[in-house]
């Protein structure tokens, strides 16, 4: 079976502009989640979504951000404007009952 | 509150060592699910172990073993006779029992393993 993939792998994008970042989750699974690696702050939830239905959105930093699963096989999170500081590795993951499986990651550079 | 420590930033060993990377997790749920993840320099999260809350026995898996302990909230992982492609960020992580095992995880800082040759 095929993981969880994400695309971009890696994105420079310049300060201002709009980063969408796509996520294909495992097939069966009824979980998804948005993660965000920063050296400063590890590992954070941004964001997940039960059966494509947003469940706890408090991780998301600001109204910059936002997420949509708009059904069972595809899922985005767009930054709008994009800033530097949103600079990161971005990990989508999906999960049926107890294990989380993680992407390969999007590295996102904003300059 | 939930919230899991790594105390150990870094660790370096000398290839054939045995090295264990501790974990401590907090939680006031009785239900719980830990995780050991690794992230190798490629940089993607590999998922190695999971554990629930009843199942306190110790577990192997090659030259990787885990040891659970409830009554020191502790999820220890060792890596016997360490290699080089060890060399790794180990994350350990806990999740809460909600209506269905494994919603949202929350990671420890991670321990960054160097083994060299």
């Amino acid at each position: 079976d095929a993981g969880v993939i994400q695309s971009p792998r890696h994105e420079v994008t310049e300060m201002g502009q709009e980063v969408t970042l796509r996520c294909k989750p495992i097939s069966g699974h009824d979980y998804l989640f948005w993660y965000r690696q920063t050296m400063m702050r590890g590992l954070e939830l941004l964001i997940y979504f039960n059966n494509n239905v947003p469940i706890d959105d408090s991780g998301m930093p600001e109204d910059r951000f936002s997420a949509k699963m708009p059904n069972a096989s595809f899922s985005t999170l767009k930054i709008q404007p994009s800033e530097p500081r949103d600079s990161a590795v971005y990990f989508c993951a999906s999960s049926f009952w107890d294990t989380i499986y993680f992407g390969e990651g999007s590295w996102l550079t904003v300059v | 509150a939930q919230k899991v420590t790594q105390a150990q930033t870094e660790i370096s060993v000398v290839e054939k060592e045995d090295v264990t990377l501790d974990c401590v997790y907090e939680t006031r749920d009785t239900t719980y699910y830990l995780f050991w993840y690794k992230q190798p320099p490629s940089g993607e999260l590999v998922f190695l172990i999971r554990r629930n809350s009843f199942d306190e026995q110790n577990e192997i898996s090659g030259r990787y073993s885990w040891n659970f302990q409830k009554s020191t909230s502790s999820f220890n992982f060792t890596i016997t006779a360490s290699q080089v492609v060890d060399s790794a960020v180990y994350f350990c992580a806990l999740s809460e029992e909600t209506d269905q095992a494994g919603t949202a995880l929350i990671f420890g800082k991670g321990t960054t393993l160097s083994v060299s040759s």
